[in-house]
């Protein structure tokens, strides 16, 4: 069965210390993953996919197989990165249903 | 132009009544969903709707009935609210490879 799982329901750290949101899937198949940001009272954003292999906001994520991971990184975290972040698995086999983690709020301190 | 727009993004209403929740996507996606964010924060399908067709259909209550009017528009009913009820409700759209695209979100606050 699909499942995401972000175990860290809250993470706090220091404005420039490094950051590492934890994400774990099971997907039997060629996941397609994704990290959506949602700042406070606003609308889930899309951050980045692994596909693209790119680096938004300075943040990266690896596609790990061999671990089923997909954490989400940044070497120096800002206070504006505070926020909630969403790791999600797109389904190829079911319409696109995506299957999101639990969500990690970040909290960066100055 | 908002890609994704809900309506109304606040509502607060008593237990028992009937409400309903629109959404109109401009980006010519075919597929058209439903979320509910419960107080933890974590995020849930409800739905999902491909040109029209009801394509996904969660153990969601029998009172939360969705209606696709055209492949532009996904609105949410919901008869007889209980406080239960009580949540941020995010519409999406998506099409092909891509990711979704949110909407803004609307409270719902039942009392």
């Amino acid at each position: 069965a699909q499942r995401v799982t972000q175990p860290e329901k809250l993470l706090s750290v220091f404005k420039g210390a490094p950051v590492e949101l934890k994400c774990n899937y099971s997907y039997s198949g060629s996941p397609e993953l994704f990290w959506y940001v949602q700042y406070s009272r606003q609308r889930l954003q899309l951050l980045l996919r692994h596909i693209s292999r790119e680096s938004i906001k300075g943040f990266t994520a690896d596609l790990n197989k061999g671990e089923t991971s997909f954490h989400l990184k940044k070497p120096f975290a800002q206070e504006e990165d505070s926020a909630m972040y969403y790791c999600a698995l797109k389904s190829m086999n079911n319409f696109n249903k995506f299957y999101f983690g639990s969500g990690t709020k970040l909290n960066v301190k100055p | 132009d908002t890609a994704v727009s809900q309506t109304p993004k606040y509502l607060v209403t008593q237990m028992g009544n009937d409400k309903s929740i629109k959404c109109e996507q401009n980006l010519g996606h075919d597929t058209m969903y439903w979320y509910k964010q419960d107080s933890k924060k974590f995020l849930k399908i409800m739905f999902s709707y491909n040109n029209k067709e009801l394509i996904i259909n969660e153990t969601v209550p029998n009172r939360f009935s969705p209606k696709s009017p055209d492949k532009a528009h996904l609105n949410l009913h919901i008869n007889s609210l209980e406080l239960g009820d009580s949540a941020v409700y995010f519409c999406a759209s998506s099409q092909g490879e891509d990711g979704y695209t949110f909407g803004s979100g609307t409270r719902l606050t039942v009392v």
